[in-house]
């Protein structure tokens, strides 16, 4: 059974620091996605990690992910209030193309809160 | 483009009463559909995924059922709702192959009462 854990689970940091988030997933999948949720809102889609040493970067958020050591790090670079938000890395536990196990496995998320 | 609808985004339903929650995606064809619950504070829990019409996963025992009577409908039913049934339910779809991911409805906010 896929599990997916990230780290830390709760994240308060003064603007203008670096941090890191990270996710590790337990089997060999090699598609990875990171999500923003903002409170009480659905999930709005952050970066599509589509394989070993993808590094997909948007502003101050960058993603990566190792397929090898079945981990993924969202680096948080000069915070700023507005990143306040959770932030959700999913796996996918399907086999490729028209697989007959087709599931997104998200992690617990990571709440992270900036302060001014 | 492709969309997802989900409705109602908003619900408050007394312990006992069945619940129907719809979700419709436009502008794909075939996708796969997920049902996922978040309570209070916490993850998502995935309920139900179907890669096709009539073929449903259930990813945990409990009184909700899910059906896709047409490709891009999914519906998520219980016929006596319990106070634990609380929750916020998304809907979300993905393209076969899911290298784009997952994208998701609105959500809808269920309180049982």
């Amino acid at each position: 059974e896929l599990k997916v854990e990230q780290n830390p689970l709760f994240l308060s940091m003064q603007e203008g620091k670096n941090y890191t988030i990270y996710c590790n997933y337990s089997t060999t999948s090699d598609r990875l996605y990171w999500y923003r949720q903002d409170p009480g809102k659905s999930l709005e889609s952050l970066f599509v990690l589509l394989s070993n040493g993808a590094v997909k970067q948007e502003g101050r958020l960058m993603a990566s992910l190792d397929t090898k050591a079945r981990l993924s790090t969202l680096h948080i670079t000069a915070a700023v209030h507005d990143l306040s938000a959770t932030y959700f890395c999913a796996v996918d536990d399907g086999e490729r193309g028209w697989g007959r196990d087709d599931k997104i496995i998200f992690g617990k998320g990571t709440r992270l809160h900036i302060l001014p | 483009s492709q969309t997802i609808h989900q409705w109602p985004a908003t619900l408050v339903q007394p312990v006992g009463s069945p619940l129907s929650l719809e979700c419709t995606v436009e502008g794909t064809s075939n996708p796969n559909l997920y049902w996922y619950r978040q309570a209070a504070g916490r993850g998502l829990q995935l309920l139900f995924y179907s890669v096709g019409i009539g073929q449903i996963s259930s990813e945990v025992p409990q009184n909700l059922s899910a059906s896709r009577p047409q490709d891009r409908q999914f519906i998520l039913s219980s016929k006596k709702l319990l106070l634990s049934d609380s929750g916020f339910y998304l809907c979300a779809w993905s393209v076969r192959g899911k290298v784009r991911g997952a994208f998701f409805g609105q959500g809808t906010r269920l309180t049982v009462v």
